[in-house]
């Protein structure tokens, strides 16, 4: 069955530091990646996606590629600010019907605390 | 309302008493689906519904977990004969259907406490 492995947390970075969130994936066929960021008291958002390999998904800074060849889709952002501070959880999906939004069950990893001091 | 409403926010119950979830997706939103949220385990999938279609209850843990969804609008997720290893947040999310990729949006959780 799929799965998704990430970096365990917490991380604790200084503002304006480099960041790396590790996530490796098992899946049959071609899954769809996602992040997902929890910000204290919210709920689950949306942060990036990338559908098929080699693809690049970037929002808010944040950016992860699609790496087929190591099933990986690293979270990266070079300069991270103290309202990043946040859970971070990688997650992906099997595309099934296209005609419904095209995506099931989605499967996460276990979520990255991130903390980002001033 | 403008996002997906879970209640109750918090519940505390005692071993062995049964418990209602509910959740109210975004209006329109075809599909809903259940996860819980447990320390240190990330989101486990429990169930999902698509429209009319069969729902697709194979992340269920034990027969003590059902879900129905009335109208294809409110969903409740029902525990029974709680136990402590439930204790979990539970959280709900909703998504709209169309042609290409669309976001699933989730609800903040019911944060569930079996003493």
């Amino acid at each position: 069955g799929n799965s998704v492995t990430q970096m365990e947390g917490p991380v604790t970075l200084s503002e304006e530091a480099f960041l790396t969130i590790n996530c490796t994936y098992t899946a049959t066929g071609y899954p769809s990646l996602f992040w997902y960021v929890q910000y204290p008291g919210e709920g689950l958002q949306l942060l990036l996606k990338a559908t098929k390999a080699d693809d690049k998904g970037s929002n808010k800074g944040f950016e992860a590629t699609y790496r087929k060849e190591t099933t990986s889709f690293h979270l990266e952002k070079g300069s991270v600010q103290v309202s990043d501070s946040a859970v971070y959880f990688c997650a992906l999906s099997d595309p099934l019907d296209m005609n419904s939004g095209g995506y099931q069950k989605v499967t996460f990893g276990t979520g990255t605390k991130l903390q980002v001091i001033p | 309302g403008a996002g997906v409403s879970q209640s109750p926010s918090n519940k505390v119950t005692e071993k062995g008493k049964d418990v209602e979830l509910r959740c109210d997706p975004i209006s329109g939103h075809t599909a809903l689906y259940w996860y819980r949220q447990s320390l240190g385990q990330g989101l486990e999938f429990l169930i999902y519904f698509q429209g009319n279609s069969a729902p697709d209850k194979s992340g269920l843990p034990s027969d003590r977990f059902s879900a129905e969804r009335t109208g294809g609008s409110v969903s409740t997720l029902t525990i029974q004969r709680t136990q402590q290893e439930d204790s979990a947040v539970y959280l709900c999310a909703s998504r709209g259907s169309g042609t290409g990729f669309m976001e699933a949006f989730f609800g903040q959780g019911t944060r569930l406490t079996v003493v």
